[in-house]
């Protein structure tokens, strides 16, 4: 069974911080998402990344996949109030179809 | 922008008793999920709907769930039993795309609750 670990589960920064969250397994991915979730809402795509190694940039989110694309990470620079929410990683399995998701990072960027 | 929509937002029902969660996917949409989410757990992976049948589902999906399309628009989640457990929040979600470059469009969930 392939498992994600995301870490940190809960993180309350203040505006203007950096900050990284974390996706693991001890499996490969064909590829990895994040979304973003609000309360009452679906889950919401971010990324994609497929490609180990891969960097991809959205605004002053920052993701990367492993090289052995077992791990990605999420770098958010100088967070806003806005960007306060939960944030899921998910993997694709190797067999294609079902998404795997990780427990999520509840994150309160505080003014 | 095109959306998936769930209805109803918040159901309410007695153990034991049928519900019929429904969803209306993206139109040109050809793959069709549902994943539920308990309270303060992982999203999960129920069932997951292509071409008129079920292509995959995972061990959460037993003989209490079914899935269908029943028209050119709906696609609905039964459950014919529900048990305490069943208690979560259920999202529909659908793609036009397969394998390594899936890109799933949730809709906003049904809330069950199951007294």
């Amino acid at each position: 069974t392939q498992l994600l670990e995301q870490s940190p589960q809960f993180l309350s920064i203040q505006e203007g911080e950096n900050l990284t969250v974390y996706c693991n397994s001890s499996s490969v991915f064909s590829s990895l998402q994040w979304y973003r979730q609000e309360p009452g809402e679906g889950p919401v795509l971010l990324v994609t990344v497929v490609t180990g190694g891969e960097v991809k940039k959205l605004k002053r989110l920052t993701f990367q996949f492993g090289d052995a694309r077992k791990d990605s990470s999420l770098h958010i620079t100088a967070a806003q109030p806005g960007d306060t929410g939960l944030y899921l990683c998910a993997g694709v399995g190797n067999q294609g179809g079902k998404l795997i998701f990780g427990q999520g990072t509840e994150l309160s960027v505080k003014p | 922008e095109p959306e998936v929509t769930q209805t109803p937002s918040h159901q309410v029902t007695q153990m034991g008793q049928e519900v019929i969660l429904r969803c209306v996917p993206i139109s040109n949409h050809l793959y069709f999920y549902w994943y539920r989410q308990i309270l303060g757990q992982k999203v999960e992976f129920l069932v997951s709907f292509y071409n008129n049948e079920i292509s995959e589902k995972s061990e959460i999906f037993d003989d209490q769930f079914s899935v269908e399309r029943p028209d050119g628009s709906n696609f609905t989640l039964k459950i014919r039993s529900t048990k305490l457990e069943d208690s979560a929040m259920y999202f529909c979600a659908s793609s036009d795309y397969t394998h390594l470059n899936e890109k799933l469009f949730f809709g906003s969930g049904t809330q069950l609750s199951v007294l």
